[in-house]
């Protein structure tokens, strides 16, 4: 079936470190989505992207979108502890399904 | 702008009752609602998709008959979770998303317990 997996799972850094996380699809997206949920919350959408080797940035947050459209990074630049969650990618697949298909997460804790 | 809330936050409810969650978008109005169930630490699991007016659209291996989901209007959609069962605990969180959009907006969630 249709699958989106992400690694790692969990992943703890030292305030200040570098943070990757990687989203990995078993077949090709229209289009990928990045959620954050904090401990405790929802899903908070964050970015989309849409075209082939696509590269977005939000302050820290810099996201990419594979050339094949079939997998997708969240790379946290100098992580505080603001930026403890769960991030979760989501894609849908070309084949017009309109839900999202959610990645397993990567869990991340910062240490001050 | 984009605010989607759910009521209850939280249920407690006996095994055998029913529990009925609402899921309401409030400053939008919403031609598709998700629900979603996430167990902890894990990621969300769609159970159904509702389209405003219409049947809803139900993942492999979700009970219709046991979540029973109205979307009666572009603003509300209900979940209800008939006699339910202590393995029927989970967090169930519903999304809402605008006409065309693709990016969805969740609501807090409801924590739901049968004991």
């Amino acid at each position: 079936g249709q699958q989106v997996m992400q690694i790692p799972q969990y992943q703890h850094v030292q305030e200040g470190e570098d943070f990757t996380t990687y989203c990995n699809s078993s077949t090709t997206l229209s289009n990928i989505q990045w959620y954050k949920q904090r401990p405790g919350g929802h899903p908070v959408f964050l970015i989309q992207l849409v075209k082939s080797g696509e590269v977005k940035k939000q302050k820290r947050l810099t996201f990419q979108f594979g050339e094949a459209k079939k997998n997708s990074s969240l790379h946290i630049t100098a992580t505080q502890t603001t930026d403890v969650g769960t991030y979760f990618c989501a894609g849908h697949f070309d084949t017009g399904r309109r839900a999202l298909t959610f990645g397993s997460g990567t869990r991340l804790q910062v240490q001050p | 702008g984009a605010v989607v809330s759910q009521h209850p936050s939280w249920v407690i409810c006996k095994s055998g009752t029913s529990v009925k969650i609402e899921c309401r978008s409030l400053d939008f109005q919403a031609t598709t609602m998700f629900w979603y169930r996430q167990f902890p630490k894990q990621s969300l699991m769609l159970m159904a998709t509702s389209n405003e007016g219409s049947k809803a659209t139900y993942e492999q291996g979700v009970e219709k008959d046991k979540f029973l989901i109205n979307h009666a209007s572009l603003t509300l959609s209900t979940l209800t979770v008939t006699s339910a069962h202590p393995e029927d605990s989970s967090f169930y969180i519903c999304s809402a998303r605008v006409y065309r959009a693709s990016e969805q907006y969740f609501g807090p969630g409801t924590r739901l317990t049968v004991t």
